[in-house]
């Protein structure tokens, strides 16, 4: 069982569609992250969760829409999408967001790969 | 703002031999943590090795060792006896130790890395 699972792998939505992606970890990490990664553009952090709460948002359009119920379990909720939404978003956890602690590894999903029509 | 550059989109290296991926990194800061993640086809991103900005001794991780030179912003990755295994994207990325969260990372946009059996 890999210690990061994101479903589903593939979703294809139009773009007046409403659907999320299921982030679950079993690192028994606090923290939570959702990335975006494009064709040759470079990964970008979307939204941090720590202990539940998020902490960031690095000014991601409100058509996307973060849950976190639990320091184990990460949605991100869809709407009304853009082509240009099209990507593979990545999910990773940490033992904590808070930058003194831990090593600073991340530990990513296998990500699910978005195509918006 | 801090950028991370790999140069080399693609590289190509015989199974057994050695190679080098690129990168260099654009900072004013003094302290930072630079990273190379390895994403395979289809598989998760992993943490291949770590290099904090103060050490002076270059890290190395098994057949993994990188060539930090701080005053030229470069951070390179040499992998010695190649394996079909390493055949990945490799991500070099940036974390600055100021401000931020773990998850804050600035990556560059990967070097395709294939091997030749």
């Amino acid at each position: 069982e890999t210690g990061v699972t994101q479903t589903p792998r593939h979703l294809v939505m139009g773009m007046t569609n409403k659907k999320s992606l299921k982030c679950e970890q079993h690192l028994g990490h606090n923290a939570m992250y959702w990335y975006k990664q494009s064709a040759k553009k470079p990964l970008e952090l979307m939204f941090v969760y720590n202990f539940k709460e998020q902490t960031e948002n690095n000014s991601v359009p409100s058509r996307f829409s973060p849950e976190c119920p639990n320091s184990s379990h990460l949605f991100l909720h869809l709407h009304t999408l853009q082509p240009e939404d099209s990507a593979l978003y990545l999910c990773a956890s940490s033992q904590s967001a808070a930058r003194e602690s831990g090593n600073g590894e991340l530990f990513f999903g296998e990500g699910s790969r978005l195509t918006v029509l | 703002a801090q950028t991370v550059t790999q140069s080399q989109p693609e590289m190509s290296v015989q199974e057994a031999e050695t190679v080098t991926l690129s990168c260099t990194y654009d900072t004013s800061e003094s302290d930072y943590y630079l990273f190379w993640y390895k994403q395979p086809p289809s598989r998760q991103m992993i943490l291949v090795i770590r290099q904090e900005a103060y050490k002076q001794q270059n890290a190395t991780e098994n057949r993994f060792s990188v060539n930090f030179q701080k005053a030229a912003k470069s951070f390179s990755l040499k992998i010695s006896d190649s394996q079909l295994g390493d055949a990945a994207m490799y991500f070099c990325a940036y974390r600055s130790e100021y401000g931020g969260s773990q998850g804050n990372l600035i990556f560059g946009k990967g070097t395709k890395l294939s091997v030749k059996p």
